[in-house]
This record gives structure tokens, C-alpha cells and sequence, in this order.
């Protein structure tokens, strides 16, 4: 059982260049989240998934992207990298429905410096 | 607005000594509320939740948290520090509701001297 898994763990780009990160869990959560963590901020929201094939936008969703075509992956794009969206992504996923506490489980980040 | 407050933006302790660290919020309806601890270069991990039920709620490595209605506060406690507990900790808040409304505070680095 590894949890989340996230790749790749380390990404240097340029202005401008492409790149997608991806998420695995093997949990068969339902839920699933991708977050920015940037130093005094906390965690901020960027997208999230309730399901197989629906995304929802979080609170910092402008420059990115998402797909979750399968249930346990979920991808984070970013179409044209720029130096604001350096940082560490973390992805999460949690259990949904009734009785569920909803508490969630992280991989172990994703360092991306933007040049 | 919602949010979540961690008012110290680090706690130093002598190991051996208990220790607190603070967290309030302001969400409507009952929160899930929740505490996790990141170690260096590593993400997020789940030590606790108060969801309802009894007020002082324990968990992984011996932390415990006492939630405060009245106070709107969920401050994460433990009777006696270990310099292992050096980790950055964070509280969160969850909207029962909603998937997405999972607001988290700003963290609070805690360091434990020998």
C-alpha cells in the first residue's frame, strides 16, 4: 500500500515551458485535491475532484489545470509555467460520504522552480 | 469571512515540558476540525480530528487537542515535549457541506530544545 505518490519530486522550468504533475493514490478514495505551499501561506486550494472524470475550481486555480480520468490519478498542468507559480504542490486525497471524517492523506510534494 | 488563525508563528519548548500550540476559526455551521504535522521535505501528515463528541480528542504520538465551542479555538497540546516533536504543525478546518471548503492556518513551527 504506498498512499500517495506523486511525480516527479523535483522540476526546474523555464518561462513559458509545459509540464503536467501527477498524482496516484491507491486508497479508492474518491476525493482528491492538489495544493500550493508557499512559505507563510499555509496550504492553498487549487483544484480538487469528488470523482472519476468531475474537477471543481479551489482557490487559486488561474495558470492551471486538471484531469482525473481515472479514479485514482489526478493531473495538474500548467500550460505556461511562470516564475509566481514556483513553489512545492502537494496532492491529498480523503474518503467521502456519510460518516466519513473526510481527514486527508498526502503525498510527499512536488519542488517546482520556475525561471 | 472563514478562517482559520494560528497566532504564533513558532513555539520554542525545553523537551520534557508540555506544550501548546494555538488555533481558532471562524466557519459557520459544526466544523470538522483536524491538526497535521509536516516534517522536513515531507508531506502533510494526519494527527488528529474533532469532528463531535467528547472535547479533548487524542491522537498519534501522543498529541491531544481540546476543542473550545465557546472559544472557537482547537489547540493541540502534549504533556511532555520530545525533541523528535520539531515539525511544522498545521490546523484545518473543514465545512461539513463542502468538498472544497477545507481552510488551512498558516502553520506553527514548533522546536524543541534539548
Amino acid at each position: 500500500n504506498a498512499g500517495v505518490t506523486q511525480t516527479p519530486k523535483f522540476r526546474v522550468l523555464k518561462t513559458g515551458q509545459s509540464m503536467t504533475l501527477l498524482c496516484a493514490q491507491d486508497m479508492n478514495h474518491e476525493y482528491m485535491y492538489w495544493y500550493r505551499q508557499d512559505p507563510g501561506m499555509g496550504l492553498r486550494l487549487i483544484h480538487y475532484s469528488v470523482g472519476e472524470g468531475t474537477t471543481a475550481k479551489g482557490e487559486v486555480p488561474d495558470g492551471y489545470n486538471v484531469s482525473r480520468l481515472k479514479k485514482q490519478n489526478f493531473l495538474l498542468g500548467l500550460e505556461s509555467a511562470a516564475p509566481s507559480q514556483t513553489s512545492v504542490y502537494f496532492c491529498a486525497s480523503s474518503y467521502s460520504g456519510t460518516g466519513r471524517s473526510y481527514e486527508q492523506y498526502f503525498g510527499p510534494g512536488t519542488r517546482l522552480t520556475v525561471t | 469571512a472563514q478562517s482559520v488563525a494560528q497566532p504564533e508563528d513558532q513555539v520554542n519548548v525545553a523537551e520534557g515540558n508540555p506544550l501548546t500550540v494555538k488555533c481558532t476559526y471562524s466557519v459557520s455551521g459544526n466544523p470538522y476540525l483536524f491538526w497535521y504535522v509536516q516534517y522536513p521535505n515531507r508531506g502533510l501528515q494526519f494527527l488528529l480530528k474533532y469532528i463531535t463528541g467528547d472535547n479533548l480528542v487524542k491522537g498519534s504520538y501522543g498529541f491531544e487537542a481540546e476543542f473550545n465551542k465557546s472559544q472557537t479555538s482547537f489547540h493541540l497540546k502534549k504533556p511532555s515535549a520530545l525533541v523528535s516533536d520539531s515539525a511544522l504543525y498545521f490546523c484545518a478546518v473543514r465545512v461539513p457541506s463542502s468538498a472544497s471548503k477545507i481552510i488551512f492556518g498558516s502553520g506553527t513551527r514548533l522546536s524543541i530544545r534539548p
